[in-house]
Formats: structure tokens, sequence, C-alpha cells
């Protein structure tokens, strides 16, 4: 079956520093991927839409500077989070759509990474 | 603008099956989804439905009716670990999932 992984699952980090987490399409094409952000107890919540070699599409009130996007390859989309701050920790989930039925499954499923939890001291 | 309604949260007992329904009005439709999330866990993918009607996966089953914006999820045999969250989510005309704020099922004894 379709999985997504992500890397690091965990990570502690520094005020002020930058925490790039990695988001794989392992066995399929992923023609889109989009980055959420879920706090506890709350749905997830979009962030971005990226869509391989173009520029993401960000949701209102997420500042693109700060939650960088790339979407390098159709196996791979990267957010870095720049200058981390306290608030900033959360669990990021990334999720792959596969457009093309690469996977086996139906077109346009959207599969789920694991999940990256943040922390930012 | 796009919404998505689902029940908070819902009990049943072991054993025993439950209906959660979502009902949704967004701009364009591309398939609803349904998705199991255990805390702390992101959500898994458990069904998908585009066509009208009801799909069965083992316990677990799912229908749709396009012309009324409802789905519901139907679980039957309900086992401890059905406990968690279940999220309806409906794909848009741009293909970007709107989702629900989840409905809790808890399972007692």
């Amino acid at each position: 079956g379709a999985v997504v992984s992500q890397h690091p699952s965990w990570v502690i980090c520094k005020s002020g520093t930058s925490v790039k987490i990695e988001c794989r399409s392992l066995d399929f094409q992923a023609t889109t991927m989009f980055w959420y952000r879920q706090f506890p107890k709350q749905s997830l919540m979009l962030m971005a839409t990226s869509n391989e070699g173009s520029k993401a599409t960000y949701e209102q009130g997420v500042e693109k500077d700060k939650f960088l996007i790339n979407h390098a390859s159709l196996t791979l989309s990267t957010l870095t989070v720049t200058s981390a701050h306290p608030e900033d920790s959360s669990f990021y989930i990334c999720s792959a759509r596969d457009g093309t039925g690469s996977s086996g499954g139906e077109v346009d499923t959207q599969y789920f990474g694991p999940g990256t939890r943040l922390t930012v001291l | 603008g796009q919404n998505i309604d689902q029940p908070t949260e819902m009990t049943a007992t072991e054993g025993a099956i439950v209906q959660i329904n979502c009902t949704y009005q967004t701009s364009g439709f591309n398939g609803l989804f349904w998705y199991q999330q255990h805390a702390g866990e992101a959500p898994t993918f458990l069904s998908y439905n585009v066509l009208d009607g009801l799909e069965e996966k083992g316990r677990f089953s799912s229908f749709l009716s396009r012309s009324k914006g409802y789905s519901y999820l139907l679980l039957k045999e309900l086992q401890m670990k059905d406990s968690a969250s279940y999220l309806c989510a409906v794909m848009d005309s741009n293909y970007q999932l709107i989702w629900g704020a989840g409905t809790k099922l808890i399972i007692k004894p």
C-alpha cells in the first residue's frame, strides 16, 4: 500500500534555530503534497499546498517566509520552520495526493505521513 | 462558505454498532474521506466515497448521498481499539481536503 514517511518523527530545538522536516511518498508519485499543523484536541489545519516544481500556496495567516516549503520532486517535500519560537511547537503532518493512481489505490486519495512533533525550547 | 458538520462526541458499547454522520457544504465535490485518528497520531485513511451508495470494508462501512450533502461511517462489532476520533473530509473543486472537526468515539465495556 501507499506509504508516506516523515523525518524526523520528533525534534527538540532551541528558540531561534531552524528545523527542516522531510515528507516522502515511498511507493508512489505525489503530484501534490500538503502540510498540516495540529494543535491538541483540534482538527488538522492546512498550512500550505505544494505542487511539484512550483511555489507553494499558503493558507491565509500562514507566514510563507517563516514556513519554507520546497517540493523538488514527485516524492519529496520539505518544510523548514525558520527562526523557531516556542509558539511554533506543534504536531506537523504532511499528506501526499496520488493524482495518477500510481499507488495502486484510487486516484486523488490523500495518504498521510505519521507526523513530526516539534518542541521549541 | 465551506462547512463540514459532524457530532463532537459519541459513546457506544463494545460489540455494538455505531453510526457517525457527516453533512457538508463545499465549493465543488471530488470525494469524501473518512479517517481514524488515535490521540497523538496522524489520521489513517478509512474510506473514500465519490459515488452515491454504501461502501463496505470489513467492520467499517461508509455511505454517501451527494444530493443531500450527507455521509455516514458505520462501525460494527465495536472493539475497544476503535476508541478514536473519526474525521470526515471532503475534497473540493481545487482538490483540497476540507476537514470536519472530528467525532470522538468512546467505547465502553
